[in-house]
């Protein structure tokens, strides 16, 4: 049971054009959610993220913007560059722990 | 600041042996997370860590998999033995400590293939 879902595993844009990449989730206890990107050959790094009490967390070329009563997620990237060619994961935490479940990742290849 | 290291980076082994990942987190995070992320699949969280005491291993195969973090700063993670399904990257990552708004920070990850 996927609790965060990217349904796009890719996505082409031509840079200088908005890049949105989207993640659904259905476990309503999340409350902290999670952008990070993904290069080959490396770990995820972090890129944005909001808490369940805001709905658009901006920061330079990035916004995320949360709808929580669609369970929907969403990472705009204006303007889209060549080097943010990777891979987006969608993550989401709740709980003491704050444990991570991510989802599947989508490629975004941005071209020149 | 040195990031989280990993190593091996890469590893072939044939079903049924054993294999170790190591995990040296960047200074002072008290929390180490170890994911298996599968081809075509988001990292999966095996077990948690909180200093030297594990925090949730629910999702961790104990009949192959084990893990320790021996004095709360570097740690192990041991698959013995091996099954084709293993085969995955083997990610590290550390937060400086348990809290809502806390990055996680990722290592290289092991690139591990079962044959």
């Amino acid at each position: 049971d996927q609790q965060v879902k990217q349904n796009s595993p890719s996505l082409s844009v031509q840079e200088g054009r908005i890049s949105i990449l989207n993640c659904d989730y259905t476990n309503s206890m999340f409350d902290y959610f999670l952008w990070y990107k993904k290069y080959p050959a490396e770990g995820p790094t972090f890129l944005i993220s909001i808490s369940s009490i805001k709905d658009k967390n901006e920061d330079g070329r990035f916004t995320v913007f949360l709808n929580k009563s669609a369970k929907h997620l969403s990472l705009h990237i204006v303007p889209s560059q060549p080097g943010d060619s990777a891979v987006y994961f969608c993550a989401a935490s709740s709980g003491s722990a704050r444990q991570l479940t991510f989802g599947s990742g989508t490629q975004l290849t941005v071209l020149p | 600041e040195a990031g989280v290291a990993q190593s091996p980076r890469y590893k072939i082994i044939e079903k049924r042996q054993s294999v170790a990942f190591w995990c040296n987190p960047i200074s002072g995070h008290a929390t180490l997370y170890w994911y298996q992320q599968i081809l075509g699949q988001g990292p999966k969280l095996l077990i948690q860590f909180q200093n030297n005491g594990v925090v949730d291993d629910s999702q961790l195969p104990k009949d192959r998999f084990s893990a320790e973090r021996l004095k709360g700063v570097d740690s192990t993670l041991k698959i013995q033995p091996a099954k084709l399904e293993d085969s995955a990257v083997y990610l590290c990552a550390s937060s400086p400590r348990l809290a809502v708004q806390e990055t996680q920070y990722f290592g290289p990850g092991t690139r591990l293939l079962v044959l």
